[in-house]
C-alpha cells in the first residue's frame, strides 16, 4: 500500500515563477515530512523538512506547507531556476524506535528558461 | 567535512553471484539506513542500524540480503546469490539521530546489474 503519494509525475514551469509540488499521505500517524531533490545518476539531497505540529516551515527560495487534515503537503519554490529542474521526492516518518522514511514516487520538474 | 560515502558505484554481477555494498556516514553520525530504488519507483527502505545493531530489517528480503554496522568500518549490504530482479540503486543514509534532528542524508548510490 501506498503510504505517501506524489499523484504527478511531471510539473513544467518557466523560469521565475512559481513551482509547486504536491504530496498527499494515509497514515495520520506520521511525526515528520521531508523534502529531497535528486538529479539522475545522484542521490537525494535533503531540501527542507516539517514537524506534524507545524502548518509552514521556510528556507530561502523553498517553503514547505503542511495540511494534516487533508493529509496533504506541498513544496513551494519561489522564484523557479533551471538549476532547480531534477525530480522532487516527498517522505514522511515517525518517532519512535525506527526513523524509517516512507517515500513518494517523484514529481520530475523542468524549469525552462 | 566529506558526505555519506558509498562504494563501489556501479557494480555488476552475473546470476547467482554475491554482491557487497559498503558505506561510510557522515562524520559523526551513527545510524545508517539502507534504501532500494528499483526503475521508475520512489525509494523503498531496507533496513535501520546503528554501530552492532539491527535496529529494524522490516523491508529486507527474507532470504539472501544481509546487512552489517560493524564497530569499526563501514556498514555493508550483502546480496547473496544475485537475480535479474535484484538490479536496481542501492543507496545508504545517515544521520546523527539527536533530539529533534530526522534528517538522513545520502550517499550517491551503488547501481547493481545482474546479468
Amino acid at each position: 500500500d501506498q503510504q505517501v503519494k506524489q499523484n504527478s509525475p511531471s510539473l513544467s514551469v518557466q523560469e521565475g515563477r512559481i513551482s509547486i509540488l504536491n504530496c498527499d499521505y494515509t497514515n495520520s500517524m506520521f511525526d515528520y515530512f521531508l523534502w529531497y531533490k535528486k538529479y539522475p545518476a545522484e542521490g537525494p539531497t535533503f531540501l527542507i523538512s516539517i514537524s506534524s505540529i507545524k502548518d509552514k516551515n521556510e528556507d530561502g527560495r523553498f517553503t514547505v506547507f503542511l495540511n494534516k487534515s487533508a493529509k496533504h503537503l506541498s513544496l513551494h519554490i519561489v522564484p523557479s531556476q533551471p538549476g532547480d529542474s531534477a525530480v522532487y521526492f516527498c517522505a514522511a516518518g515517525k518517532g519512535g524506535a525506527t526513523n524509517k522514511l516512507i517515500f513518494g514516487t517523484g514529481t520530475l520538474l523542468a524549469v525552462q528558461p | 567535512n566529506a558526505g555519506v560515502m558509498q562504494n563501489p558505484r556501479h557494480l555488476v554481477r552475473r546470476r547467482g553471484q554475491e554482491a557487497r555494498l559498503r558505506c561510510s556516514p557522515m562524520k559523526g553520525h551513527s545510524h545508517v539506513y539502507w534504501y532500494r530504488q528499483l526503475p521508475e519507483e520512489g525509494l523503498k527502505f531496507m533496513v535501520y542500524l546503528q554501530k552492532e545493531n539491527i535496529i529494524d530489517e522490516s523491508g529486507m528480503p527474507k532470504e539472501r540480503f544481509s546487512a552489517e554496522f560493524p564497530k569499526e568500518g563501514p556498514s555493508i549490504l550483502r546480496i547473496q546469490q544475485v537475480v535479474r530482479g535484484d538490479s536496481a540503486a542501492y543507496f545508504c543514509a545517515s544521520s546523527p539521530r539527536t533530539s529533534g534532528s530526522y534528517e538522513q542524508y545520502f550517499g550517491p548510490g551503488t547501481r547493481l546489474t545482474v546479468t
